[in-house]
Protein backbone atom coordinates (compact mmCIF):
# COMPACT_ATOMS: atom_id res chain seq x y z
CA UNK A 1 0.00 0.00 0.00
CA UNK A 2 1.02 3.78 -0.21
CA UNK A 3 3.44 4.89 2.06
CA UNK A 4 4.37 8.43 3.44
CA UNK A 5 7.35 8.96 4.95
CA UNK A 6 8.28 11.96 7.76
CA UNK A 7 11.50 13.36 8.84
CA UNK A 8 12.44 13.82 11.64
CA UNK A 9 10.25 12.04 13.82
CA UNK A 10 11.75 14.27 16.55
CA UNK A 11 13.36 16.90 16.70
CA UNK A 12 13.94 19.89 19.42
CA UNK A 13 15.45 23.26 18.68
CA UNK A 14 15.96 26.58 20.86
CA UNK A 15 13.44 29.29 20.35
CA UNK A 16 14.07 31.71 17.62
CA UNK A 17 14.88 29.08 15.33
CA UNK A 18 13.79 27.21 12.30
CA UNK A 19 12.90 23.45 11.34
CA UNK A 20 12.13 22.09 8.51
CA UNK A 21 10.34 18.68 8.31
CA UNK A 22 9.79 16.53 5.44
CA UNK A 23 7.11 14.76 3.49
CA UNK A 24 7.58 12.16 1.06
CA UNK A 25 5.69 9.78 -0.83
CA UNK A 26 7.46 6.65 -1.24
CA UNK A 27 5.90 4.71 -3.73
CA UNK A 28 2.76 7.24 -5.74
CA UNK A 29 3.46 10.79 -6.65
CA UNK A 30 1.25 13.51 -4.90
CA UNK A 31 0.34 16.51 -6.40
CA UNK A 32 -1.20 17.44 -2.91
CA UNK A 33 -0.03 17.07 0.20
CA UNK A 34 -1.71 17.76 3.50
CA UNK A 35 -0.27 19.27 6.58
CA UNK A 36 -1.85 18.64 9.66
CA UNK A 37 -1.00 20.23 13.46
CA UNK A 38 -1.99 18.10 16.60
CA UNK A 39 -1.61 19.53 20.23
CA UNK A 40 -2.13 17.11 23.23
CA UNK A 41 -5.30 15.65 23.76
CA UNK A 42 -6.63 17.35 21.15
CA UNK A 43 -7.28 16.46 17.31
CA UNK A 44 -5.59 16.78 14.23
CA UNK A 45 -5.85 20.42 12.67
CA UNK A 46 -5.65 21.31 8.88
CA UNK A 47 -2.75 23.75 8.33
CA UNK A 48 -2.62 23.71 4.99
CA UNK A 49 -3.32 21.71 1.52
CA UNK A 50 0.62 21.60 -0.34
CA UNK A 51 0.49 22.25 -4.21
CA UNK A 52 2.62 21.33 -6.26
CA UNK A 53 4.99 24.07 -8.49
CA UNK A 54 2.74 26.34 -7.16
CA UNK A 55 1.94 28.40 -3.50
CA UNK A 56 0.16 26.58 -0.58
CA UNK A 57 -2.97 27.07 0.55
CA UNK A 58 -3.03 28.26 3.66
CA UNK A 59 -6.12 27.17 6.30
CA UNK A 60 -7.56 30.37 8.54
CA UNK A 61 -5.61 31.39 11.04
CA UNK A 62 -2.32 29.73 10.36
CA UNK A 63 0.07 31.92 9.49
CA UNK A 64 2.03 31.49 5.71
CA UNK A 65 4.88 33.55 6.83
CA UNK A 66 5.40 31.25 10.22
CA UNK A 67 5.19 27.79 7.77
CA UNK A 68 6.82 28.08 4.83
CA UNK A 69 5.64 25.35 2.90
CA UNK A 70 7.34 24.07 -0.48
CA UNK A 71 6.11 21.43 -2.54
CA UNK A 72 9.01 21.17 -5.43
CA UNK A 73 8.54 17.45 -6.63
CA UNK A 74 5.69 15.20 -7.11
CA UNK A 75 6.98 12.96 -4.02
CA UNK A 76 7.97 16.33 -1.56
CA UNK A 77 6.91 18.51 0.53
CA UNK A 78 8.79 20.95 3.29
CA UNK A 79 7.17 22.63 6.10
CA UNK A 80 9.51 24.99 7.97
CA UNK A 81 8.03 26.84 11.21
CA UNK A 82 10.00 30.00 11.02
CA UNK A 83 11.48 31.56 14.44
CA UNK A 84 9.99 29.05 16.23
CA UNK A 85 8.61 29.47 19.86
CA UNK A 86 7.38 27.34 22.33
CA UNK A 87 4.44 27.42 21.86
CA UNK A 88 4.62 25.77 18.38
CA UNK A 89 6.09 22.69 19.85
CA UNK A 90 3.48 20.08 18.64
CA UNK A 91 2.86 17.39 16.46
CA UNK A 92 3.12 17.69 12.97
CA UNK A 93 1.74 15.56 10.45
CA UNK A 94 1.63 15.24 6.63
CA UNK A 95 -0.47 13.12 4.44
CA UNK A 96 -1.44 12.80 0.58
CA UNK A 97 -3.79 10.85 -1.49
CA UNK A 98 -2.09 7.40 -3.74
CA UNK A 99 -5.47 7.90 -5.80
CA UNK A 100 -6.22 4.44 -4.71
CA UNK A 101 -9.63 4.82 -4.68
CA UNK A 102 -10.64 6.42 -7.58
CA UNK A 103 -12.75 10.19 -6.66
CA UNK A 104 -12.09 9.27 -2.80
CA UNK A 105 -9.76 11.76 -1.08
CA UNK A 106 -8.26 8.47 1.05
CA UNK A 107 -5.70 10.05 2.63
CA UNK A 108 -1.91 8.06 3.80
CA UNK A 109 -0.59 9.70 7.06
CA UNK A 110 3.30 9.84 7.97
CA UNK A 111 3.94 9.24 11.27
CA UNK A 112 4.39 12.40 12.32
CA UNK A 113 7.02 15.03 13.57
CA UNK A 114 7.03 15.96 16.74
CA UNK A 115 8.71 19.33 17.32
CA UNK A 116 9.93 20.83 20.89
CA UNK A 117 10.79 24.62 21.26
CA UNK A 118 12.64 25.14 24.41
CA UNK B 1 -17.73 18.81 5.60
CA UNK B 2 -20.73 17.48 6.97
CA UNK B 3 -20.60 17.83 11.14
CA UNK B 4 -20.15 14.59 12.87
CA UNK B 5 -20.81 13.31 16.36
CA UNK B 6 -19.43 10.69 17.94
CA UNK B 7 -19.31 8.86 21.34
CA UNK B 8 -16.95 10.50 23.33
CA UNK B 9 -15.53 7.05 24.54
CA UNK B 10 -16.67 2.80 24.77
CA UNK B 11 -15.23 0.08 26.17
CA UNK B 12 -15.21 -3.33 24.02
CA UNK B 13 -14.10 -6.49 25.81
CA UNK B 14 -11.32 -8.78 23.58
CA UNK B 15 -12.52 -10.63 21.13
CA UNK B 16 -16.01 -9.08 20.86
CA UNK B 17 -17.28 -6.72 17.87
CA UNK B 18 -17.41 -3.48 18.42
CA UNK B 19 -19.58 -0.78 17.05
CA UNK B 20 -18.44 2.91 16.79
CA UNK B 21 -21.52 5.04 16.04
CA UNK B 22 -21.33 8.37 13.94
CA UNK B 23 -23.73 10.67 13.38
CA UNK B 24 -23.74 12.68 10.41
CA UNK B 25 -26.95 14.03 9.45
CA UNK B 26 -25.86 17.37 7.56
CA UNK B 27 -24.44 14.75 5.20
CA UNK B 28 -25.05 16.17 1.22
CA UNK B 29 -24.97 13.69 -1.68
CA UNK B 30 -21.32 13.98 -2.69
CA UNK B 31 -19.75 13.59 0.67
CA UNK B 32 -18.16 9.97 1.30
CA UNK B 33 -17.87 8.70 5.16
CA UNK B 34 -14.29 7.84 5.92
CA UNK B 35 -13.33 6.37 8.94
CA UNK B 36 -9.45 6.68 10.60
CA UNK B 37 -8.14 5.72 13.83
CA UNK B 38 -5.07 7.26 15.52
CA UNK B 39 -2.73 5.12 17.65
CA UNK B 40 -1.16 7.46 20.85
CA UNK B 41 1.46 9.48 18.99
CA UNK B 42 1.06 8.24 15.49
CA UNK B 43 -0.12 9.23 12.67
CA UNK B 44 -3.86 8.20 12.11
CA UNK B 45 -4.48 5.45 9.68
CA UNK B 46 -6.83 4.67 7.26
CA UNK B 47 -9.41 2.46 8.12
CA UNK B 48 -12.67 2.09 5.26
CA UNK B 49 -14.69 4.51 3.49
CA UNK B 50 -17.84 4.47 1.62
CA UNK B 51 -20.44 6.58 0.03
CA UNK B 52 -23.65 4.70 -0.06
CA UNK B 53 -23.52 1.12 0.06
CA UNK B 54 -21.83 -1.09 3.05
CA UNK B 55 -18.46 -2.01 3.05
CA UNK B 56 -16.27 -4.32 3.98
CA UNK B 57 -12.49 -5.13 4.12
CA UNK B 58 -9.86 -6.92 6.04
CA UNK B 59 -10.12 -4.59 8.99
CA UNK B 60 -13.36 -3.32 9.11
CA UNK B 61 -17.20 -3.03 8.01
CA UNK B 62 -19.02 -0.15 7.72
CA UNK B 63 -22.54 -0.15 7.59
CA UNK B 64 -24.01 3.42 6.50
CA UNK B 65 -27.86 3.79 6.74
CA UNK B 66 -30.05 3.97 3.91
CA UNK B 67 -30.86 7.66 4.38
CA UNK B 68 -27.10 8.13 4.63
CA UNK B 69 -27.76 10.50 8.27
CA UNK B 70 -25.43 8.04 9.98
CA UNK B 71 -22.80 5.20 10.20
CA UNK B 72 -21.53 2.31 12.14
CA UNK B 73 -17.66 0.98 12.31
CA UNK B 74 -17.35 -2.78 13.05
CA UNK B 75 -14.28 -4.11 14.11
CA UNK B 76 -15.48 -7.87 14.01
CA UNK B 77 -12.58 -9.04 16.56
CA UNK B 78 -11.39 -6.74 18.72
CA UNK B 79 -8.38 -7.25 20.14
CA UNK B 80 -5.67 -4.99 22.69
CA UNK B 81 -4.03 -3.45 19.61
CA UNK B 82 -7.46 -1.73 18.83
CA UNK B 83 -7.35 0.44 21.69
CA UNK B 84 -7.03 4.22 19.37
CA UNK B 85 -9.03 6.89 18.77
CA UNK B 86 -11.48 6.55 15.99
CA UNK B 87 -12.46 9.66 13.44
CA UNK B 88 -15.54 9.68 11.68
CA UNK B 89 -15.21 12.47 8.75
CA UNK B 90 -18.00 12.88 5.90
CA UNK B 91 -16.53 14.98 3.25
CA UNK B 92 -16.16 15.91 -0.47
CA UNK B 93 -12.48 17.30 -0.38
CA UNK B 94 -10.52 18.13 2.59
CA UNK B 95 -10.55 16.15 5.61
CA UNK B 96 -11.37 17.97 8.82
CA UNK B 97 -11.09 15.87 12.02
CA UNK B 98 -13.21 15.94 14.92
CA UNK B 99 -12.80 14.82 18.50
CA UNK B 100 -13.35 11.01 17.56
CA UNK B 101 -14.10 8.15 19.98
CA UNK B 102 -11.46 7.00 22.51
CA UNK B 103 -12.33 3.13 21.87
CA UNK B 104 -10.69 0.89 24.86
CA UNK B 105 -10.40 -2.90 24.11
CA UNK B 106 -9.93 -4.88 27.73
CA UNK B 107 -8.70 -7.93 28.63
Amino acid sequence: GAVVSQHPSRVICKSGTSVKIECRSLDFQATTMFWYRQFPKQSLMLMATSNEGSKATYEQGVEKDKFLINHASLTLSTLTVTSAHPEDSSFYICSANSNEYGGANVLTFGAGSRLTVL
Amino acid sequence: DAKTTQPTSMDCAEGRAANLPCNHSTISGNEYVYWYRQIHSQGPQYIIHGLKNNETNEMASLIITEDRKSSTLILPHATLRDTAVYYCIASYGKLTFGQGTILTVHP
